[in-house]
Formats: C-alpha cells, sequence, structure tokens
C-alpha cells in the first residue's frame, strides 16, 4: 500500500524535553511539509521540503526543526523553545512535476506536552 | 499578500438539506483544490478546478470556479451524516512555491439527523 505514515499517533512528553516525529511516505514524491492544526482551527505549515537536502521554513517555524536526508523522510522536531506545543501535526507530501500537486496527508500525531 | 476567505465559518444543516461553502480571494488564482476533513481525522483531497467557469461534479458534491477566477464554490446536494466535516479551499502560493497551501479555517459541516 502506498502512502503516507506517522508515528506514533498520540505522544506524550514533559516540558522542556524535545521530541522528534516521524513522517515516511513511500509514494515517490519529492515535496513534503508539515502542518500544526489546534482546536477548532485551520492547518498552519511549519515547514516544507521540495527536494531533498533543502527545505523551507513555514508561516509558524520558531519552535521546530526539520530534515530531509532521504526522500522518503522528513522528520519534524519540537524543541523545547515552542512555546505551546501542545497540538495535532499533519505530515504531507506532494509531487513537483505536474500542475496538479494534490498533497496526501498522513493520519496525524498527537502531542500532548506536559 | 493573498488571502482567501471561506464563508460561513460554520453551518448546521439537517440531513437531507443543501449546503454551499463559499471561497472569495482577492485576487486571481491560477486553481483552487478543496479538502475534507473529517472530525479526528486528516485532509483529503477532493478535487482540483484549474479553468475559468469550470464546474465539476462528484455524485452528490459539485464544485464551481469563478469566471475571474477569484471564488470558487463547493454544494452539496442532500446532505448526508457522512457529509461532516471541515470543508478547505487552501491558497496555492504560486512561483517558485508553487504546491505551497495556505489554510484558512475552513468550513465546518454539522449534520443533524
Amino acid at each position: 500500500d502506498g502512502g503516507i505514515t506517522q508515528s506514533p499517533k498520540y505522544l506524550f512528553r514533559k516540558e522542556g524535553q524535545n521530541v522528534t516525529l516521524s513522517c515516511e511516505q513511500n509514494l515517490n514524491h519529492d515535496a513534503m511539509y508539515w502542518y500544526r492544526q489546534d482546536p477548532g482551527q485551520g492547518l498552519r505549515l511549519i515547514y516544507y521540503s521540495q527536494i531533498v537536502n533543502d527545505f523551507q521554513k513555514g508561516d509558524i517555524a520558531e519552535g521546530y526543526s526539520v530534515s530531509r536526508e532521504k526522500k522518503e523522510s522528513f522528520p519534524l522536531t519540537v524543541t523545547s523553545a515552542q512555546k505551546n506545543p501542545t497540538a495535532f501535526y499533519l505530515c504531507a507530501s506532494s509531487r513537483r512535476d505536474q500542475t496538479l500537486r494534490e498533497q496526501y496527508f498522513g493520519p496525524g500525531t498527537r502531542l500532548t506536552v506536559t | 499578500g493573498q488571502q482567501v476567505m471561506q464563508i460561513p465559518q460554520y453551518q448546521h444543516v439537517q440531513e437531507g438539506e443543501d449546503f454551499t461553502t463559499y471561497c472569495n480571494s482577492s485576487t486571481t488564482l491560477s486553481n483552487i483544490q478543496w479538502y475534507k476533513q473529517r472530525p479526528g481525522g486528516h485532509p483529503v483531497f477532493l478535487i482540483q478546478l484549474v479553468k475559468s467557469g469550470e464546474v465539476k461534479k462528484q455524485k452528490r458534491l459539485t464544485f464551481q470556479f469563478g469566471e475571474a477566477k477569484k471564488n470558487s464554490s463547493l454544494h452539496i446536494t442532500a446532505t448526508q451524516t457522512t457529509d461532516v466535516g471541515t470543508y478547505f479551499c487552501p491558497l496555492n502560493a504560486g512561483g517558485t512555491s508553487y504546491g505551497k497551501l495556505t489554510f484558512g479555517q475552513g468550513t465546518i459541516l454539522t449534520v443533524h439527523p
């Protein structure tokens, strides 16, 4: 089955700890994205990568870091500098080589920091 | 900068009633995509519209792209409880950032049985 996997589904951490969220895709997509969603809100872009070894900040990158060493993987680290890290984190991917660039989303990780 | 406003923010309907949500842009759009997110789930791509005046149908869903390519609508005929969720029409950044989407709050649809 082709798709995007995010693990774990639920994650609990203590304040002051860094935590890394996993995102893997086997769709052979060049572009990958990380979004954050707060209750009752839309999605806000954290980081995106259009190609391996390159990524750009989105609208709310502060307190987050990413890497893109492999085409299939785009892990997101939520650092202790992120003031309000509790949220629903969604990873997505899309093609780059055509006009239709629909984004495929993973099931998400719900992070709770106390 | 470019913005897409989506209205209404919330809509409650009785099962069987029709529903429409609108996206309005301050600038001309190259294309527009629609996504649906079920409660507790992740967004799922529904459709992309590209041509001026384009109309596409998917069963009970009808998507339209305005003649000026500044607005779009999603109409659901005879809603069902499975239509519950949030509908988004994100803005496509274009240029070298083509494919980068900016999601607004969407329209949250509640269907009462």
